[in-house]
């Protein structure tokens, strides 16, 4: 079944510790993307990639850190210089083409810093 | 730069009847596209249905339609004979330079049974 994965589904971070987020597709899109989700907050886009071996800030890119090494892969690390990581964090991808193609979303990584 | 706007934080609808959940946005683009999403309590993102801004006409997904209109840059979602399974965070957004997608806060629905 072709979709969208992430990893773990519940993570526990102490303080002052880099943490990373897996996020996997298989449906072969070139596009991919990081939201943060807050409550009452909506969707924030973290960082975006469109392509292998490119990405671009999004709104509130401060403290994390992305790569895109492979089509399949864009792993979100969340840095000690997050100060306030504990969020819900969703990853989607895109097919190419026009703007109107939806975002296909993964299960989220509920993160929390103790 | 983009701004999605969602003014109601929750509304309740009994089962069987009709909802309308409101959006307001503003955008710079002159092509550019809006959606509705789903977020049930399992947390999975879910499209319900999309707009392309230069068509006039609303777009309608089985019991799901949109009363778009574009000079009011309004983008209303209407869910007819509403099910305890519409029951979920609906948020509701639009595309932006390099398709990125501005949301707005969401609104919480509950069905009353």
């Amino acid at each position: 079944d072709g979709g969208i994965t992430q990893s773990p589904k519940y993570l526990f971070r102490k303080e002052g510790q880099n943490v990373t987020l897996s996020c996997e597709q298989n449906l072969n899109h070139d596009a991919m993307y990081w939201y943060r989700q807050d409550p009452g907050q909506g969707l924030r886009l973290i960082y975006y990639s469109q392509i292998v071996n490119d990405f671009q800030k999004g709104d509130i890119a401060e403290g994390y850190s992305v790569s895109r090494e492979k089509k399949e892969s864009f792993p979100l690390t969340v840095t000690s210089a997050q100060k306030n990581p504990t969020a819900f964090y969703l990853c989607a991808s895109r097919a190419p083409g026009q703007g109107g193609n939806e975002q296909f979303f993964g299960p989220g990584t509920r993160l929390t810093v103790l | 730069a983009q701004t999605v706007t969602q003014s109601q934080p929750e509304m309740s609808v009994q089962e069987a009847e009709t909802v309308t959940l409101s959006c307001t946005y503003d955008t710079s683009e002159s092509d550019y596209y809006l959606f509705w999403y789903k977020q049930p309590p399992s947390r999975q993102m879910i499209l319900v249905i999309r707009q392309e801004a230069y068509k006039q006409q609303n777009a309608t997904e089985n019991r799901f339609s949109v009363n778009f209109q574009k000079a009011a840059k309004s983008f209303s979602l209407k869910i007819s004979d509403s099910q305890l399974g519409d029951a979920a965070m609906y948020f509701c957004a639009s595309t932006g330079a390099n398709s990125k997608l501005t949301f707005g806060k969401g609104i919480t629905l509950s069905v009353r049974p």
